[in-house]
C-alpha cells in the first residue's frame, strides 16, 4: 500500500514559469513532510521541509503548502531555472519513531531554456 | 556535504553470491539507514539502526541484513543475491522526523 501518492511523474515547464509537483498521504500520524532533489548518479538531497503547524514555509525560490485536512502538500518552484532540471521526491514520517522515511515515487522535472 | 562515504560506488556480480555494501559515516549520528531506489518506485526502507547493535526491519527487508559494530558503520548484505536485488543502493543518517542526508549510493547489479 502506497502511502505517499505523488504526481506528476514527469514535468516540463518553460524557464521563468513556475513547477508545481503535489503530494497526498494517508497516514495521520506523519508529522514531518520534506522535499528531496536528485541529480542523476547523486543522493537525494534535502530541498525545504515542513511540519503540519504551519501551512506554508518559503526558502528562496522553493515554498511548501500544506493541507492538514486534505492530507495533501505540494511544492513551488518559483521563476524555475535549467539548473533546476533534476527528480524531487516528496517523503513523509512520523508517529514518533526512528523508523525512516515514505518516499513518493518521484517527479521528473526539465525545465526549457 | 555531510561525511557519508558508501562503497563501493559499483559492483557487478552473479546470482546467487553474498554481496556486503558499507556505509560510513563521520558524523557521529545514532541513527542510520539503508534504502534501495528502483524506477517507479522512488526509495523504499530497507533496514534502519538506531544504536550500536540495534537494527530493525523496514518495507523491503527480505533477502536483506544488516550489522552495525561501531557508530560509524552500517553494513547491508545480501545473503545470496538475486536479480530482483539489482538497485541503487543508499545509506541515510539522521532521525526519521528531521532532515536525512543521504550518500551518493551504490550501484549494484545481479546477472
Amino acid at each position: 500500500q502506497q502511502q505517499v501518492k505523488q504526481s506528476p511523474q514527469s514535468l516540463i515547464v518553460q524557464k521563468g514559469g513556475i513547477s508545481i509537483i503535489n503530494c497526498a498521504y494517508e497516514n495521520t500520524a506523519f508529522d514531518y513532510f520534506p522535499w528531496y532533489q536528485q541529480f542523476p548518479g547523486k543522493g537525494p538531497a534535502l530541498l525545504i521541509a515542513i511540519r503540519p503547524d504551519v501551512s506554508e514555509k518559503k526558502e528562496g525560490r522553493f515554498t511548501i503548502s500544506f493541507n492538514k485536512s486534505a492530507k495533501q502538500f505540494s511544492l513551488h518552484i518559483m521563476d524555475s531555472q535549467p539548473g533546476d532540471s533534476a527528480t524531487y521526491f516528496c517523503a513523509a514520517s512520523g508517529g514518533g519513531g526512528a523508523d525512516g522515511l515514505t518516499f513518493g515515487k518521484g517527479t521528473h522535472l526539465i525545465i526549457q531554456p | 556535504d555531510a561525511g557519508i562515504t558508501q562503497s563501493p560506488r559499483h559492483k557487478v556480480t552473479e546470482t546467487g553470491t553474498p554481496v556486503t555494501l558499507r556505509c560510513h559515516q563521520t558524523e557521529n549520528h545514532r541513527y542510520m539507514y539503508w534504502y534501495r531506489q528502483d524506477p517507479g518506485h522512488g526509495l523504499r526502507l530497507i533496514h534502519y539502526s538506531y544504536g550500536v547493535k540495534d537494527t530493525d526491519k523496514g518495507e523491503v527487508s527480505d533477502g536483506y541484513s544488516v550489522s552495525r559494530s561501531k557508530t560509524e558503520d552500517f553494513l547491508l548484505t545480501l545473503e545470496s543475491a538475486t536479480s530482483s536485488q539489482t538497485s541503487v543502493y543508499f545509506c541515510a543518517i539522521g532521525y526519521s522526523n528531521q532532515p536525512q542526508h543521504f550518500g551518493d549510493g551504490t550501484r549494484l547489479s545481479i546477472l
